[in-house]
C-alpha cells in the first residue's frame, strides 16, 4: 500500500507569507492532488497531476514534485487561504490515499 | 456544472446496516469510475471505496472489506454505499466524489453516526 505523510501538520502564517507544504509517498506516483478544505465544506480541487492549476483555481497556488516528494505552494497568502490542505494519491483506482493534512493558520 | 449530493446518513447502532445515496448530475455519470470519501469527526479524509464505469470492478480500504458494498445505477445516476456491521470508527461524514485525472467533491457530505 502506498503510504502518504505531509508535513508540517501545522503552519501558522499572516497574510503576504508563502507557505509552502510538503507531501511524500512511500513508493514513487505520478498523480497527485492537493485539496483545500473548510470546516463544513467538502474538499476543493487545487492541483491535479502534481503540478497542474485546476481552472478557476487562483495562480497564487502551484504544485512540484515528482516521484516521491512533492509541494504545495500558496503564495502572497490571502485572509481566503486559512484552511486545512490534503494531498491525495490517486496512481490507481485499486488504492487511494490521503496525506493526513496540514492546517494553515494565524500567526 | 459537477453536482453531487449525497445523502441517507443516520444515526444507527453497532452492528446495523445503512445505505447511503449520491445523485450525480452535470456529466456523464457512466463515463467515470466514482468514489466514496469519509472523514471522521475533528479528523483527516479517507478513501473508502472506488467503482468502475461499469460496476464490475470495485477497490475497498481494508477497513470496510467484506462489510461495505459500492454499488451504481447508471441509469439513474447513481451511487450507493451498503454499509453492514457497522463499527463506532465508521462514524464520518461520507462524501461521494467523480474520479479520473481529476478528482472532484462537490456536495455536503451525509453524517453517519454509529453509538448506542
Amino acid at each position: 500500500d502506498i503510504q502518504m505523510t505531509q508535513s508540517p501538520s501545522t503552519v501558522s502564517a499572516s497574510v503576504g507569507d508563502r507557505v509552502i507544504i510538503t507531501c511524500r509517498a512511500s513508493q514513487s506516483i505520478t498523480w497527485l492532488a492537493w485539496y483545500q478544505q473548510k470546516p463544513g465544506k467538502a474538499p476543493k480541487l487545487l492541483i491535479y497531476k502534481a503540478s497542474s492549476l485546476e481552472g478557476g483555481v487562483s495562480s497564487r497556488f502551484s504544485g512540484s514534485g515528482s516521484g516521491t516528494e512533492f509541494t504545495l505552494t500558496i503564495n502572497s497568502l490571502q485572509p481566503d487561504d486559512f484552511a486545512t490542505y490534503y494531498c491525495q494519491q490517486y496512481n490507481t483506482y485499486s488504492l487511494f490515499t490521503f496525506g493526513p493534512g496540514t492546517k494553515v493558520d494565524m500567526k | 456544472e459537477v453536482q453531487l449530493v449525497e445523502s441517507g446518513g443516520a444515526l444507527v447502532q453497532p452492528g446495523g446496516s445503512l445505505r447511503l445515496s449520491c445523485a450525480a448530475s452535470g456529466f456523464t455519470f457512466s463515463s467515470y469510475w466514482m468514489s466514496w470519501v469519509r472523514q471522521p469527526p475533528g479528523k483527516g479524509l479517507e478513501w473508502v471505496a472506488n467503482i468502475k464505469t461499469d460496476g464490475n470492478e470495485k477497490h475497498y480500504v481494508d477497513s470496510v472489506k467484506g462489510r461495505f458494498t459500492i454499488s451504481r445505477d447508471n441509469a439513474q445516476n447513481s451511487l450507493y454505499l451498503q454499509m453492514d456491521t457497522l463499527r463506532a470508527e465508521d462514524t464520518a461524514v461520507y462524501f461521494c466524489a467523480r474520479a479520473g485525472d481529476r478528482n472532484y467533491f462537490r456536495g455536503q457530505g451525509t453524517l453517519v453516526t454509529v453509538s448506542s
